[in-house]
């Protein structure tokens, strides 16, 4: 099992521009979510899916946006990349809830100039 | 909402000494708690657990109990070694299911 897998690693982007944070888990997993992490801020939960087709937002979703079509797969899209979401991003999922034991992924970390 | 309050960081110790981080939560209904470590350059992964009031959870000589009267889920380790070094973070998922992380605390322990 390859676990949680995130792309790309690291990403430089332009104030304005958008892209797609990739995450995916083979563990048939339904809850999966994604964080940020700032210093002294810890991590805030941005989005989260309970099962494909079924996504809520979670602390700080402006800016982001989220689909779950396939159980295996949670992208997080930025609409217009900001300097303010400058973070290193986390995926994580577990078996059907924020209960039980979160799997993260490696993070991508993002720079927006 | 959920949250968590942890003590601030960086705390830095001696080896073999003992460790407390503090860890206060507010939430609805019967909420798990959870202790995450992230060591340097990786993603979090669980420490340890508790899913009831009065639950102790403990893992690699780590251990903390589910206080419901104090709201409180405080970390410890009787002798921390320099492999201990570590971000430790504090959650709680209550009964929406979303898990809800404090700040972290940076430990730093010397040999």
């Amino acid at each position: 099992n390859a676990g949680v897998t995130q792309t790309p690693k690291f990403q430089v982007l332009k104030t304005g521009q958008s892209m797609t944070l990739q995450c995916a888990q083979d563990m048939n997993h339904e809850y999966m979510s994604w964080y940020r992490q700032d210093p002294g801020m810890g991590l805030r939960l941005i989005h989260y899916s309970v099962g494909a087709g079924i996504t809520d937002q979670g602390e700080v979703p402006n800016g982001y946006n989220v689909s779950r079509s396939t159980t295996e797969d949670f992208p997080l899209r930025l609409l217009s990349a900001a300097p303010s979401q400058t973070s290193v991003y986390f995926c994580a999922s577990s078996y059907s809830s924020g209960k039980e034991t979160q799997y993260f992924g490696p993070g991508t970390r993002l720079l927006v100039l | 909402g959920n949250s968590v309050t942890q003590m601030e960081g960086p705390v830095t110790l001696s080896e073999e000494a003992f460790l407390t981080i503090n860890c206060t939560y507010t939430a609805t209904g019967y909420p798990s708690l959870f202790w995450y470590v992230q060591y340097p350059g990786e993603g979090l992964q669980l420490l340890l657990k508790a899913t009831k009031a009065d639950d102790k959870g403990s893992n690699k000589g780590f251990e903390a109990t589910y206080r419901k009267e104090t709201t409180s889920f405080h970390l410890e380790k009787g002798s921390v070694q320099v492999s201990d070094s570590a971000v430790y973070f504090c959650a709680v998922s209550g009964n929406t299911g979303k898990l809800i992380f404090g700040q972290g605390t940076t430990l730093q322990v010397k040999p």
